[in-house]
């Protein structure tokens, strides 16, 4: 069984600030680790992924996440955010096969001008 | 390409009433997802297909959920006799899988109010 935990329900930030979205997960066996964000009324849209590799992984937007494995934690985050970054933000794992995807509870990002 | 699509996006029903959603995933994709959001929640698996296969069922997919993938290409789900603990964001995903590596993208969702 996998699961994976969002420690912050909310974080609110001013615009151009820096910020740190929390995930850690839980797993008994490899790991893929995704970050979704959604916009009101809307479906996911995939930020980044980490399959393999380096632990660094760059998406779109200008957000990166570093995997490390020894604190089980995939967090996301960006040097500078603008008023269109607020949304709900989902980290998600899914186990060595592939298939169904475990979701934390999510992050809303709350950027203020 | 134009990705995941849904159709409705939104659905108002009555407790009791059957509905059924469509999903078309992104051309030659292989897998297809279902997934259920309720407000304030992250995505919670409900079922998926290989092709036409459904391969895997969620406990939270009682006997009056079905879902189908007759051609393996765009799924059904239906909902028989819906009940207000239903009410929530249905999505879709579709993956190309290739190895053991795959990433899913959804589509918009649908949107089910029980009123």
């Amino acid at each position: 069984a996998q699961s994976v935990t969002q420690l912050d329900s909310q974080v609110p930030v001013f615009e151009e600030a820096p910020v740190e979205l929390r995930c850690n997960y839980s797993s008994s066996v490899s790991v893929y680790l995704f970050w979704y964000v959604q916009y009101p009324n809307q479906g996911l849209q995939l930020l980044l992924k980490y399959l393999s590799g380096s632990t660094l992984v760059k998406g779109i937007n200008g957000f990166e996440a570093e995997f490390n494995k020894s604190q089980t934690s995939f967090h996301l985050r960006k040097p500078s955010v603008h008023i269109s970054d607020t949304a709900e933000y989902f980290c998600a794992v899914s186990n060595n096969a592939g298939n169904m995807l475990t979701f934390g509870g999510g992050t809303r990002l709350m950027v203020k001008p | 390409d134009t990705g995941v699509s849904q159709d409705p996006r939104h659905k108002i029903t009555k407790r009791g009433q059957n509905v059924t959603f469509r999903c078309d995933p992104i051309s030659e994709h292989n897998r297809l997802y279902w997934y259920r959001q309720t407000l304030g929640q992250g995505p919670e698996f409900l079922t998926y297909f290989q092709n036409e296969a459904q391969l895997e069922k969620s406990r939270l997919l009682s006997d009056r959920f079905s879902a189908e993938r007759p051609k393996g290409s765009f799924s059904t789900l239906e909902i028989q006799r819906t009940e207000q603990g239903d009410s929530a964001m249905y999505l879709c995903a579709s993956s190309f899988v290739a190895g053991v590596q795959e990433t899913q993208y959804f589509g918009p969702g649908t949107r089910l109010l029980v009123l």
